[in-house]
């Protein structure tokens, strides 16, 4: 079992929907949880970090479940330019390692 | 704030040569620096973690003496990839952490490898 997991996509969704992905992870241990964003042939750029109460950044909110060990990305009225890949990340200070997801592609369509 | 550069964005080369890309913290000093690789359509796989003034520590089926890395300063550290050979073409991106928030990692804009 990979140590984060992600359901690949792609999501082709119409402007203005709400979209939401998922992300588990397999070690308890882990801390600090991260969600980032990834264009096509560029670097991940951090969107939000993700606490345990939930939180919300616009039109975007993270929400984590450390007992069931998933996170989640909800994005509402989705626009054109969230077209990306968007990246789970975990941390684990034990080993001072951050996993990624293999991403969740995302598509906005006109 | 939290700026990560990288330099050169391109590389290409022959088959044999080797490649020193450089990965800098801009605006704060980054206790920890991190290299990735990334193979198209897959997800960044960390390749080392490296600290200023201590050997890199590396991850398993990365080849220490084939990608040596350098942390010479809390603002520089740099990977050399030695006798490059075309299955080392990969999108490599450092990442680092700063002394204020060592959890969260900032991101160099990458380099791209081509061996010829």
């Amino acid at each position: 079992r990979k140590e984060v997991e992600q359901d690949p996509g792609p999501f082709n969704v119409p402007e203005g929907a709400t979209v939401a992905f998922n992300c588990t992870y397999s070690n308890s241990a882990s801390q600090s949880f991260f969600w980032y964003r990834q264009d096509c042939r560029k670097e991940p750029k951090l969107l939000m970090s993700v606490y345990s109460s939930g939180n919300e950044d616009g039109r975007f909110t993270a929400q984590l479940n450390r007992a069931s060990q998933y996170i989640s990305l909800l994005i509402r009225d989705s626009k054109l330019s969230d077209s990306a890949t968007y990246l789970c990340v975990v941390f684990t200070s034990g080993t001072y390692k951050y996993i990624f997801g293999t991403g969740t592609r995302l598509k906005v369509l006109a | 704030g939290a700026v990560v550069s990288q330099h050169p964005s391109w590389v290409i080369c022959k088959s044999g040569t080797s490649v020193k890309i450089e990965c800098r913290s801009l605006d704060f000093q980054a206790t920890t620096m991190f290299w990735y690789r990334q193979f198209p359509k897959q997800s960044l796989m960390l390749m080392a973690t490296s600290n200023e003034g201590s050997k890199a520590t590396y991850e398993q089926g990365v080849e220490k003496d084939k990608f040596l890395i350098n942390h010479a300063s809390l603002t520089l550290s740099t990977l050399t990839v030695t006798s490059a050979h075309p299955e080392d073409s990969s999108f490599y991106i450092c990442s680092a952490t700063g002394t204020s928030d060592q959890e969260t990692q900032y991101f160099g804009p990458g380099t791209r490898l081509l061996v010829l």
